[in-house]
C-alpha cells in the first residue's frame, strides 16, 4: 500500500489568493483527519470524516477554512484567502476502527508558506 | 474538550541510556493513549499505544506504563540509539473527543553517541 498520499508536498503562495490541499486515504479506511502542525500550537485536529461525512469541525479555524470528501479515496482542504498566519505544515491521516485498531496513517504532510 | 500536557519539551541523552517522556491528561473518559514518532520532514508515525484497560504495554526496546487514577501516562525507551533522535508525541482520545486524537506539544529527544 502507497500509504496516504498529500499533494503537494510544498506551496508557496501569496497573501489573498486560494490554497487546496489534497489527500488520498489509505484504501478501505473509513475515517479521515486534517490536522495542522505548528511550532507554536503543535499538532491540531482541524476536522474529521468518517465515512465521508464531517463529523466533528470545531477546529477549523475560521470561514476562511473549508474541507470535503466527495468520496471514499479523496479529500481537500480549501483556505480562501490565505493569509500569512495560515503557514503551517498540514497534515492528512486516515484509520479504520476495524478490529482492535485506532492507529491513525499520517501523510507526508504539505508545508504552506503564504507570503 | 481533553488537554494533554507533555513533558520534557526537549530530551538528551547519551547512546545506550534511557529515556522517560510524561504525560498528562484530563479527561477520564479517554481511552486509547497512543505514542507518535515524527522524523525530520515526515508525518507522525505510531510506535505503541496503550488502552484504557492494560497498565503496561511493552515492545522491545518501547514500553509505555498508564496509571489511571492519575491521568498520566509514560513512555520508556531503554537502550537508546541516534537513531531513535526525533519528535515524540503523546495523544489520548476516547471521552468527549471521540476518534479524535489530542496531542501533546511534542518532546525532541536527541541521542548522542
Amino acid at each position: 500500500d502507497a500509504g496516504v498520499i498529500q499533494s503537494p508536498r510544498h506551496e508557496v503562495t501569496e497573501m489573498g489568493q486560494e490554497v487546496t490541499l489534497r489527500c488520498k486515504p489509505i484504501s478501505g479506511h473509513d475515517y479521515l483527519f486534517w490536522y495542522r502542525q505548528t511550532m507554536m500550537r503543535g499538532l491540531e485536529l482541524l476536522i474529521y470524516f468518517n465515512n465521508n461525512v464531517p463529523i466533528d469541525d470545531s477546529g477549523m479555524p475560521e470561514d476562511r477554512f473549508s474541507a470535503k470528501m466527495p468520496n471514499a479515496s479523496f479529500s481537500t482542504l480549501k483556505i480562501q484567502p490565505s493569509e500569512p498566519r495560515d503557514s503551517a505544515v498540514y497534515f492528512c491521516a486516515s484509520s479504520t476502527l476495524a478490529g482492535l485498531g485506532n492507529e491513525q496513517f499520517f501523510g507526508p504532510g504539505t508545508r504552506l508558506t503564504v507570503l | 474538550g481533553e488537554n494533554v500536557e507533555q513533558h520534557p519539551s526537549t530530551l538528551s541523552v547519551q547512546e545506550g541510556d534511557s529515556a522517560v517522556i510524561k504525560c498528562t491528561y484530563s479527561d477520564s473518559a479517554s481511552n486509547y493513549f497512543p505514542w507518535y514518532k515524527q522524523e525530520l520532514g515526515k508525518g507522525p508515525q505510531l510506535i505503541i499505544d496503550i488502552r484504557s484497560n492494560v497498565g503496561e504495554k511493552k515492545d522491545q526496546r518501547i514500553a509505555v506504563t498508564l496509571n489511571k487514577t492519575a491521568k498520566h501516562f509514560s513512555l520508556h525507551i531503554t537502550e537508546t540509539q541516534p537513531e531513535d533522535s526525533a519528535v515524540y508525541f503523546c495523544a489520548a482520545s476516547g471521552g468527549d473527543s471521540g476518534y479524535a486524537l489530542n496531542f501533546g506539544k511534542g518532546t525532541s529527544l536527541l541521542v548522542t553517541p
